[in-house]
């Protein structure tokens, strides 16, 4: 079963602006993570953040963990066309192994 | 580095046919998994492997089997193809519990 949950499912923007896209999940966890996946690619870890940790930056993007809520965002600021992807939550699903929820359809146009 | 490649990039099976899916790191990364992904989902856990001679099951093992071969290589075989299989197969590796790698993927298509 699917423990995180994106939303929305798809997102469309313009360049420049910014694009949040947020994650529900259902039990305690040690960290989440955030990945990308362009069309027909691999996944790309963009970033992980922990149980105690309620905000973290890298470049352009912003994470937001609420453990209180069992609910975490990515926002990415300045938007580019290079940023259009699939975004993926994943929490511990057990041994290392991940749990992906189904995703954010992110278009940017430019 | 290579990171985590797969092989083949792209199959077609007809059902009852068998296959089997390589990858290999080369991250020095005890951890390993195979997922598949079907259209407008997420990753499932197929198989994974903790650590070099170790295997577990996942959510979706049926259909599968797993070898880890070795540190670097864990190989996905599919004994006999079913439509049901037709997927895109991800393979990653990890050390602990932080940040997966992610193989290119391998299309399979099982008529």
């Amino acid at each position: 079963s699917q423990q995180g949950e994106e939303d929305p499912q798809a997102l469309s923007i313009q360049e420049g602006e910014n694009a949040t896209m947020n994650c529900s999940y259902k039990t305690s966890i040690n960290n989440l993570q955030w990945y990308r996946q362009n069309s027909g690619r691999g996944l790309v870890h963009l970033i992980l953040i922990r149980s105690n940790e309620r905000e973290k930056h890298s470049g352009r993007l912003r994470v937001t963990l609420d453990t209180s809520k069992k609910s975490s965002s990515l926002l990415i600021t300045a938007s580019r066309a290079a940023d259009t992807a699939s975004y993926f939550c994943a929490t511990e699903l057990f041994r290392y192994a991940l749990n992906f929820g189904k995703g954010t359809s992110l278009l940017v146009t430019p | 580095n290579a990171g985590v490649t797969q092989t083949p990039k792209f199959q077609v099976l007809k059902t009852g046919q068998s296959m089997t899916l390589q990858c290999a790191q080369d991250m020095n990364h005890n951890s390993m998994y195979w997922y598949r992904q079907d259209p407008g989902m997420g990753l499932r856990l197929i198989y994974y492997s903790a650590s070099e001679g170790t295997t577990d099951k996942g959510e979706v093992p049926n259909g599968y089997n797993v070898s880890r071969l070795n540190k670097r290589e864990f190989s996905l075989r599919l004994e006999s193809a079913a439509p049901s299989q037709t997927s895109v197969y991800f393979c990653a590796s990890s050390e602990g519990a932080d940040t997966q790698y992610f193989g290119p993927g391998t299309r399979l298509t099982v008529l």
